[in-house]
């Protein structure tokens, strides 16, 4: 998984609970992007970060938030969690003066 | 903007058969073309790349694609497959600027029958 991981591995949320979503790289790229993966819609992009400060919207952004306080890390908060968030959650690591992305191993997220 | 289509959602082949799985996409500039494999209850791993050069990439494990400009199309092949190729398979594009955000289409389920 090209030395990303993520926690947790699966959760259960109930809705209008909050929950973060971690990812973590342990080779100092500045790219990190967050999709999520539906049966039939392959990945979209919530958001990304292209170095440490800074993130930007991607196109499914809505009732979430990313926070990239250092290099290493990316998470993303879901606030109000609702079932529509259902879903399998990758983060994903673009190294400098590469075009492909490398993912993780996925979140899957189930809120009842 | 740009967008991806695979046409087929599912794709049955008997083992030793040869196969392809179809990719489209449009876009108004340049784009790279990546082609990823999902194995059940696991992450995307990358299958192979265009990103310039010589239009026909392989992977190591016997697929190759072609990127075709004028049919803007990047289709997934390989001449016999085995069971172990039981996977989605998922196409994408990203171009340059400094997001290369990917754009992935719906992916298709190919399976792999004794």
């Amino acid at each position: 998984n090209a030395g990303v991981t993520q926690t947790p591995k699966f959760q259960v949320l109930k809705t209008g609970q909050s929950m973060t979503l971690q990812c973590a790289q342990d080779m100092n790229h500045n790219s990190m992007y967050w999709y999520r993966q539906d049966p039939g819609m392959g990945l979209r992009l919530i958001y990304y970060s292209a170095s440490e400060g800074t993130t930007d919207k991607g196109e499914v952004p809505n009732g979430y938030n990313v926070s990239r306080l250092n290099k290493r890390e990316f998470s993303l908060r879901l606030e109000s969690a609702a079932p529509s968030q259902t879903s399998v959650y990758f983060c994903a690591i673009r190294p400098v003066g590469q075009e492909t992305q490398y993912f993780g191993p996925g979140t899957r997220l189930l809120v009842l | 903007a740009q967008s991806v289509t695979q046409l087929d959602s599912q794709v049955p082949v008997f083992e030793e058969a040869p196969v392809e799985l179809r990719c489209n996409y449009s876009s108004s500039v340049s784009v790279y073309l990546f082609w990823y494999v999902q194995y059940p209850n696991q992450g995307l791993q990358l299958l192979l790349k265009y990103l310039s050069g010589s239009t026909l990439v392989e992977s190591i494990n016997g697929f190759e694609a072609e990127f075709n400009k004028s049919q803007t199309s990047f289709h997934l092949r390989k001449p016999s497959v085995h069971i172990s190729d039981t996977a989605e398979y998922f196409c994408a594009v990203s171009r340059s600027g400094s997001a290369r955000q990917l754009t992935f289409g719906s992916g298709t389920q190919l399976t792999v029958l004794p």
